[in-house]
């Protein structure tokens, strides 16, 4: 069956260093591959998505890129601020969404 | 727009009771809801799959008769936990699939309703 295959965390880090969460999959389609974000208390919110090989989802600074090749979709974000200390849930969609096990970020200033 | 509600936020309830949660579609309609279980620091455990107007299909190990799912419309499907037990305690979450954006499988998510059992 699908599964993904997230970063152990937590991942600490000071504010306006360089972030990646890294996230593989394995499916027997072409899934849509998604990561979400998870503030405590909170559901979750669409970070961004890729529908096909090679898409680059973008969002808020954070990016990810569909490989197909390598059955990844690392999360990248450039400088991270304390506010993305959150929850982060790398996921596949096809008839229905299979998630990793998230990966705690915290940002310290 | 694609947001999606879930009623009560929180609720506690006394063992033996029911509890019914809520999940809508406010702006679009949905064929397909999806309902989840979340422990603390864990990730999300797809309970069942909500089909409107036909019976949801629960994943192996989800009892039935205990997570009653009722998709009466194409924009409110319902979680009943019969006889809550403590250990029924958890955060769940459900989400809506966009009928009219068939394809790219994204879901929308409810902010999720806290169930303490007691």
């Amino acid at each position: 069956g699908d599964s993904v295959t997230q970063m152990e965390g937590p991942v600490t880090l000071s504010e306006e260093a360089f972030l990646t969460i890294n996230c593989t999959y394995t499916a027997t389609g072409y899934p849509s591959l998604f990561w979400y974000v998870q503030y405590p208390g909170e559901g979750l919110q669409l970070l961004l998505k890729a529908t096909k090989a090679d898409d680059k989802g973008s969002n808020k600074g954070f990016e990810a890129t569909y490989r197909k090749e390598t059955t990844s979709f690392h999360l990248e974000k450039g400088s991270v601020q304390v506010s993305d200390s959150a929850v982060y849930f790398c996921a596949l969609s096809d008839s229905k969404s299979t998630f990793g096990d998230g990966t705690t970020l915290t940002v310290k200033p | 727009g694609a947001v999606v509600s879930q009623h009560p936020s929180w609720v506690i309830c006394k063992s033996g009771t029911s509890v019914k949660i809520e999940c809508r579609s406010l702006d679009f309609q949905a064929t397909t809801m999806f309902w989840y279980r979340q422990f603390p620091k864990q990730s999300l455990m797809l309970m069942a799959t909500s089909n409107e107007g036909s019976k949801a299909t629960y994943e192996q190990g989800v009892e039935k008769d205990k997570f009653l799912i009722n998709h009466a419309s194409l924009t409110l499907s319902t979680l009943t936990v019969t006889s809550a037990h403590p250990e029924d305690s958890s955060f769940y979450i459900c989400s809506a699939r966009d009928t009219g954006t068939s394809g790219t499988y994204e879901q929308y998510f409810g902010p999720g309703t806290r169930l303490t059992v007691t």
